[in-house]
């Protein structure tokens, strides 16, 4: 397997645009993950799917984000309107049924100027 | 706060020597996982302890958990260049997710 695949793996847009950032999970994998990283807040849990279903997306920072999981090998997290305080490595991350060991992609790194 | 906090949030030593890395947290947990993150990668799942166990190995890594003190350590033995890297644990919350701590860099000097 792959593993977890993100892109793109950097992304720079002006404020105001819409960006989406796109991972695939590893197959049989039943949870996804979406994180945030910053210098300042650390790793932020901004969401997360089981079988597709979000279940908690309590850590969405605003109504500015939304994520979706179509099906089992794609999800999308989608900001729009950006600003440049979204700034950040962005990371997906899924694990299998028993939900332990994640597996993180190599992250897309966002710059909103 | 769910997330752990790490400490040191910094730690340099020598090739070979022990390296020693604690994580306090505030919840009860079920289990408690530790992760690696090399500069500019995703995390590596290292090793999780349920809460149940007092220790754990794998390799040269060591990892214990003390409930009543709502703490981990991660020793990593005979350390080595290739260690240098940010160490983070991570626990559970109520459904499967994990919150991550804000992570000790470990610099291993060769």
């Amino acid at each position: 397997d792959a593993g977890v695949i993100q892109s793109p793996r950097h992304e720079v847009t002006e404020m105001g645009q819409e960006v989406t950032l796109r991972c695939k999970p590893i197959s049989g994998h039943d949870y996804l993950f979406w994180y945030r990283q910053t210098m300042m807040r650390g790793l932020e849990l901004l969401i997360y799917f089981n079988n597709n279903v979000p279940i908690d997306d309590s850590g969405m920072p605003e109504d500015r984000f939304s994520a979706k999981m179509p099906n089992a090998s794609f999800s999308t997290l989608k900001i729009q309107p950006s600003e440049p305080r979204d700034s950040a490595v962005y990371f997906c991350a899924s694990s299998p049924p028993g939900g332990v060991g994640y597996t993180f992609g190599s992250g897309t790194r966002l710059t909103v100027v | 706060s769910q997330q752990g906090e790490e400490d040191p949030q910094a730690l340099s030593i020598q090739e070979g020597e022990n390296a020693t890395m604690n994580c306090s947290y505030k919840t009860s947990i079920n289990n408690l996982q530790w992760y690696r993150q090399n500069s500019g990668r995703g995390l590596v799942h290292l090793i999780l302890i349920r809460s149940n166990e007092r220790e754990k190995h794998s390799g040269r890594l060591r990892v214990t958990l003390d409930t009543s003190k709502k703490s981990s350590s991660l020793l990593i033995t005979a350390s080595r260049a290739a260690d240098t890297a940010s160490y983070f644990c991570a626990t559970d919350g109520t459904g499967n997710q994990f919150y991550f701590g804000t992570g000790t860099s470990l610099t291993v000097i060769p």
